[in-house]
């Protein structure tokens, strides 16, 4: 059974700090990684993939991939009342699967 | 592009009616998904194609929900009869090519059986 695990928050940070989110994952064949970001009553959005270990950045958005410890990460600099949602860890598998497996999300929360 | 079209976008019905939902993919996608999504479960890949073709329905709750995809413009899903646990939003998205796997979602529908 492969899966994918997050927190389910509520997150909650102060306006203008870092906002770091965590996914755990169960399989090592896993190839690619995304985040997405959805707000209250609407679809999923893509903010970010990685595919190799490391760090990939991208504006505020910082993802992190460590394959031998598997998990990946989102962090969010200078976070701001806009950015809180939901924020959904997707895993796909590789090989000729076409799906992603999401986890639950970790609901985010920045205060003014 | 105007992105992944579903419609309706809300639907309320009554236990044991049947419920179609429909769904346009981005055109040129060769992947279409079909996803529910509850508070309790998350969000959850009931059935995908490829190229028309369903590759894994192995999400599918039961026998009551079936999925087509006529062309590669258009796919359905259907539920018969439905049930007030099949209560959800579901999605649909579409990807293109077997090696970045980013899917694009529609705005879903929010049905709701009474």
């Amino acid at each position: 059974q492969k899966e994918v695990e997050q927190n389910s928050g509520p997150l909650s940070v102060p306006e203008g700090a870092i906002a770091s989110l965590n996914c755990t994952y169960s399989d090592r064949g896993s190839q690619s990684f995304f985040w997405y970001r959805q707000y209250s009553g609407k679809s999923p959005e893509l903010i970010m993939s990685i595919y190799s270990n490391g760090d990939k950045e991208d504006g505020r958005f910082t993802a992190q991939l460590n394959k031998a410890s598997q998990y990946v990460s989102l962090l969010i600099r200078d976070s701001q009342p806009s950015d809180s949602a939901t924020y959904l860890c997707a895993v796909n598998y590789g090989g000729s699967q076409g799906n992603l497996i999401f986890g639950k999300g970790t609901k985010l929360s920045v205060k003014p | 592009d105007a992105g992944v079209i579903q419609s309706p976008r809300h639907e309320v019905t009554e236990m044991g009616q049947e419920v179609t939902l429909r769904c346009k993919p981005i055109s040129g996608h060769d992947y279409l998904f079909w996803y529910r999504q509850t508070m309790m479960r998350g969000l959850e890949l009931l059935i995908y194609f490829n190229n028309n073709v369903p590759i894994d329905d192995s999400g599918m709750p039961e026998d009551r929900f079936s999925a087509k995809m006529p062309n590669a413009s258009f796919s359905t899903l259907k539920i018969q009869p439905s049930e007030p646990r099949d209560s959800a939003v579901y999605f649909c998205a579409s990807s293109l090519g077997l090696a970045i796997k980013v899917q694009y979602f529609g705005a879903g529908t929010r049905l709701s059986v009474l």
